[in-house]
C-alpha cells in the first residue's frame, strides 16, 4: 500500500451538482495529479499540482478546477456535474523527478 | 502526440509458465516508461521503470520489462506466472516533462490459470 489517501470512496451524485475529492499525498511528496479512469478504459491525466501551483493539465474543461495545500494535500472540483463524470478519480503523488504513487480511488457516479 | 498501445485486451497463462504482456508507445525525445497493476476496486500499484540505462529494468513481485528502442516496445516479462498475478496490467509513458503528465495505455488483463 501507498502512502496516499483518497476520500470518500464512493459518491453518488445527480446531473448538475458540484463534488470535490480529496487526496492526501505520501510523506515527503511534493507533487499530485489526479486521473479519471472510466469504466474499461487507461487513467486519463487531468491536471498536476507541483507546490501548490498548476503545472499542467489534460484535455478536460475548465469546470474540472483543483487546488493544493501548503502541505501539499490536494481537492479535486468538478461543478455541473454530467453522465459521462462517472468514473473511478485516482489521485497520485510523487517528489520531484520520481514516478508517482496512485491512491486507492473514489468512485464518483453521476445519475 | 504520446500514446501507448496495449494490442492485447486478456492474455491467460498457466501457472509457472512465463508470461508477456505488450506495450509499444510513441513519445517526443527520450521515453520515460512506467508498468503498473490494478486489483479490483484498487488504485494503480507501481512495478517498475525505464529511465535510462540498461535495456532490461527489474521491478516489483519478479517482474521485469525489455526496452527496446529501435521497436518502440516495453514489455513487460515474468518467467514463472502465478495465480496471484492475474490482475489488468497497465503500461504509461512520459515524455520530454518525463514525470508530469503520464499517457497510459487501455490496459491488459492477465489471467493465470492453476
Amino acid at each position: 500500500e501507498t502512502g496516499v489517501t483518497q476520500s470518500p470512496t464512493h459518491l453518488i451524485k445527480t446531473r448538475g451538482q458540484q463534488v470535490t475529492l480529496r487526496c492526501s499525498s505520501q510523506s515527503g511528496h511534493n507533487t499530485v495529479s489526479w486521473y479519471q479512469q472510466a469504466l474499461g478504459q487507461g487513467p486519463q491525466f487531468i491536471f498536476q499540482y507541483y507546490r501548490e501551483e498548476e503545472n499542467g493539465r489534460g484535455n478536460f474543461p475548465p469546470r474540472f478546477s483543483g487546488l493544493q495545500f501548503p502541505n501539499y494535500s490536494s481537492e479535486l472540483n468538478v461543478n455541473a456535474l454530467e453522465l459521462d463524470d462517472s468514473a473511478l478519480y485516482l489521485c497520485a503523488s510523487s517528489s520531484t523527478y520520481n514516478e508517482q504513487f496512485f491512491g486507492p480511488g473514489t468512485r464518483l457516479t453521476v445519475l | 502526440a504520446q500514446s501507448v498501445a496495449q494490442p492485447e485486451d486478456q492474455v491467460n497463462v498457466a501457472e509457472g509458465n512465463p508470461l508477456t504482456v505488450k506495450c509499444t508507445y510513441s513519445v517526443s525525445g527520450n521515453p520515460y516508461l512506467f508498468w503498473y497493476v490494478q486489483y479490483p476496486n484498487r488504485g494503480l500499484q507501481f512495478l517498475l521503470k525505464y529511465i535510462t540505462g540498461d535495456n532490461l529494468v527489474k521491478g516489483s513481485y519478479g517482474f521485469e520489462a525489455e526496452f527496446n528502442k529501435s521497436q518502440t516496445s516495453f514489455h513487460l516479462k515474468k518467467p514463472s506466472a502465478l495465480v496471484s498475478d492475474s490482475a489488468l496490467y497497465f503500461c504509461a509513458a512520459g515524455g520530454n516533462t518525463g514525470f508530469q503528465k503520464l499517457v497510459f495505455g487501455t490496459g491488459t488483463r492477465l489471467l493465470v490459470s492453476p
